[in-house]
């Protein structure tokens, strides 16, 4: 099976950088996604990581180190609309399916 | 491309009555994923479709959930004798074939409450 650990709140202030981690073990492994999830939506997807190091995109960006099952999600500029949980998710090989396991999300509030 | 659309958005239903969802996925999309996520967690992975072939079922899917895809367009996720403990939000999620990353895009859910 699957295990995925992220903490399960944090409060940042706007303007500040926030790191939020996220620590799995798996078999099988195929690549790490980070979704945003705002409260009574959808997730929308932020961001991909399949080999170890860094992926940035504009304020958002995503480590991944596979040796450690540990990977990363920073926010930086961090503006009142990124409000939201932020989820974890890995993508394992299981014959054709690709489908994601998810932690449970972190809930991030940021404040003034 | 209007997304991933899910109908109804919201169904309450006593316990014991069944219960229908609909999925239409981004159009060309070939992959698509049934999630059921309860509050403060996250989604869970229910079953998942190539085509209208579906290759993968969770094993929280019990006997009284089925899915169907029947032309690898739209599908549907049946609840039948709905239990208390079905009470969640129902996402779906679709990907394009050969996506070098197999983002997964998804609808807005349905939110099932039985009573």
């Amino acid at each position: 099976g699957q295990n995925i650990d992220q903490p399960t709140e944090m409060t940042a202030t706007e303007g500040a950088i926030v790191q939020i981690n996220c620590t799995y073990q798996t078999s099988g492994f195929n690549g790490l996604f980070w979704y945003q999830q705002h409260a009574g939506e959808a997730p929308t997807f932020l961001s991909y990581n399949v080999l170890d190091g860094l992926e940035e995109k504009g304020r958002f960006s995503s480590f991944l180190s596979r040796s450690k099952g540990y990977s990363y999600l920073l926010l930086k500029e961090l503006q009142m609309k990124d409000s939201a949980s932020y989820l974890c998710a890995v993508r394992v090989r299981a014959g054709t399916a690709s489908k994601l396991t998810f932690g449970t999300g972190t809930r991030l509030q940021v404040t003034l | 491309d209007t997304g991933v659309s899910q109908d109804p958005r919201h169904k309450i239903t006593k316990r014991g009555q069944n219960v229908t969802f609909r999925c239409d996925p981004i159009s060309e999309h070939n992959r698509l994923y049934w999630y059921r996520q309860t509050l403060g967690q996250g989604p869970e992975f229910l079953t998942y479709f190539q085509n209208e072939a579906q290759l993968e079922k969770s094993r929280l899917l019990s006997d009284r959930f089925s899915a169907e895809r029947p032309k690898g367009s739209f599908s549907t996720l049946e609840i039948q004798r709905t239990e208390q403990g079905d009470s969640a939000m129902y996402l779906c999620a679709s990907s394009p074939r050969g996506a070098v990353s197999y983002e997964q895009y998804f609808g807005p859910g349905t939110r099932l409450t039985v009573t």
